[in-house]
């Protein structure tokens, strides 16, 4: 069974860079079709899409974050990254790691790591 | 960009009553891109349906999904005491993925 791990700062002082890595076990990254997933909820709020990378590296963001996120991979490491710039007060949140498919059989975000706390404050 | 609106905000039942949630989207795409997370406090959410009406592995089968064009639903048959929770609908056709604003069910 496939898990995640999200790992990180938890405080990121404003306009900095949020940095945080998702590291997969009990199986690879590079098994299978999947979008490595990163999402974000603030406190007492709903969950917001942050965007993905293809197995093969190829890319998708939320415009509304697009200029300012980029989401790698390592397949070697069995890990996935994001990387948030300029940060404010606003992207304080719990972020959370998720494997996402799109088939019949693989659909939706499943498993999801435990979720990691974000403070942007100076 | 696909909006998804839950209704409503806040469900209260008792245990054993049915629940019926509803989510419906700012524009029509196929069920087979529609996935249902529950989430409880505290806790990453998990995924119950995808696929529209897919169970997730491990998902009892009092929770069901149906719905298709942009209203879509989910039921849970008989409510028990572990299903308190927030409930999301989430679509995963088309980029941005979006995810509705939640809905609470609560124990009346």
């Amino acid at each position: 069974q496939v898990q995640l791990q999200e790992s990180g700062p938890g405080l990121v002082r404003p306009s900095q860079t949020l940095s945080l890595t998702c590291t997969v076990s009990s199986g690879s990254i590079s098994s299978g079709s999947y979008y490595w997933t990163w999402i974000r909820q603030p406190a007492g709020k709903g969950l917001e899409w942050i965007g993905h990378v293809y197995t093969s590296g190829s890319t998708n963001y939320n415009p509304s974050l697009k200029s300012r996120v980029t989401i790698s991979i390592d397949t070697s490491r069995d890990q996935f990254f994001l990387s948030l710039n300029s940060v404010t007060a606003a992207d304080t949140a719990v972020y959370y790691c998720a494997r996402g498919g799109i088939t019949l059989l693989d659909g939706g975000l499943d498993p999801w790591g435990q979720g990691t706390p974000v403070t942007v404050s100076s | 960009e696909i909006v998804l609106t839950q209704s409503p905000g806040t469900l209260s039942l008792s245990p054993g009553e049915r629940a019926t949630l509803s989510c419906r989207a700012s524009q029509t795409f196929s069920s087979r891109y529609l996935a249902w997370y529950q989430q409880k406090s505290g806790q990453a959410p998990r995924l119950l349906i995808y696929g529209g009406s897919t169970r997730a592995t491990g998902i009892p089968d009092r929770f069901s999904g149906s719905g298709s064009g942009s209203d879509f639903t989910l039921t849970i048959s008989r409510l028990e005491p572990e299903d308190f929770a927030v409930y999301y609908c989430q679509q995963y056709g088309t980029s941005p993925w979006t995810f509705g604003q939640g809905t609470k069910v609560e124990i009346k």
